[in-house]
């Protein structure tokens, strides 16, 4: 089983500044399928980024994921009041499936 | 439109068998390459992911819950249940089903989810 450690575990930033969040694995991930996803408060997740690095649909372009093998980043640049949230890391490229512990990011 | 719905009690007793259901809309198992899993979120703790089911009804469960969980689609496959067996407190929090499409690359992950259905598990 992958096991994805995320850090930090939260970040304080303001908007319009820019936030880097890691995910890294206890090995490689296959074909690169890292996914991040978005929750706010009462929400479910929201998918950001599927294969490390593909945006999906409707997910702004200040959202950005970079990496491979067994490191992972998600980068937020110009942080809007709706990006405080945490944030997951998902590798889906074995089973089984797993999450990161999450970050949160804060105001 | 695509959408996930889960449902079930909201109340469970300590060694009980809890059975959620997650309705699907705007597709189905039937269709070529898609899959359903199942996700939870004790409360102010991170996300689990729990067990998935396919269009050729494969299935593929969490290692440390296998024992406790199977997954199934009703006869329309327009439904996918989740049965945990033998409940417990550490059990509670809330549950989704999110959509995986397989029939194209990259795969995306779970790229449609349901807004969850809570469950508390206590005597």
């Amino acid at each position: 089983e992958k096991m994805l450690t995320q850090s930090p575990g939260s970040l304080s930033l303001s908007p319009g500044e820019s936030a880097t969040l890691s995910c890294t694995a206890s090995d490689t991930i296959t074909a690169n399928y890292l996914a991040w996803y978005q929750q706010t408060p009462g929400q479910a997740p929201r998918l950001l980024i599927y294969a490390a690095s593909n945006r999906a649909t409707g997910i702004p372009d200040r959202f950005s994921g970079s990496g491979s093998g067994s490191d992972f980043t998600l980068t937020i640049s110009r942080l809007e009041p709706e990006d405080f949230a945490v944030y997951y890391c998902h590798q889906y490229g074995s089973s089984p499936w797993t999450f990161g512990q999450g970050t949160r990011v804060e105001f | 439109q695509v959408t996930l719905k889960e449902s079930g009690p909201a109340l469970v007793k300590p060694t009980e068998t809890l059975t959620l259901t997650c309705t699907l809309s705007g597709f189905s198992l039937r269709d070529f390459g898609l899959s359903v899993s199942w996700i939870r979120q004790p409360p102010g703790k991170a996300l689990e992911w729990l067990a998935l089911l396919d269009w050729e009804d494969d299935k593929k469960y969490s290692t440390s819950l296998r024992s406790r969980l199977t997954i199934a689609s009703d006869m329309s496959k327009s439904q996918v249940l989740l049965t945990l067996r033998n409940v417990d407190p550490v059990d509670t929090g809330r549950y989704y089903c999110a959509r995986t499409f397989w029939g194209s690359l990259p795969l995306h992950g779970m790229d449609v989810w349901g807004h969850g259905t809570t469950v508390i598990v206590s005597s």
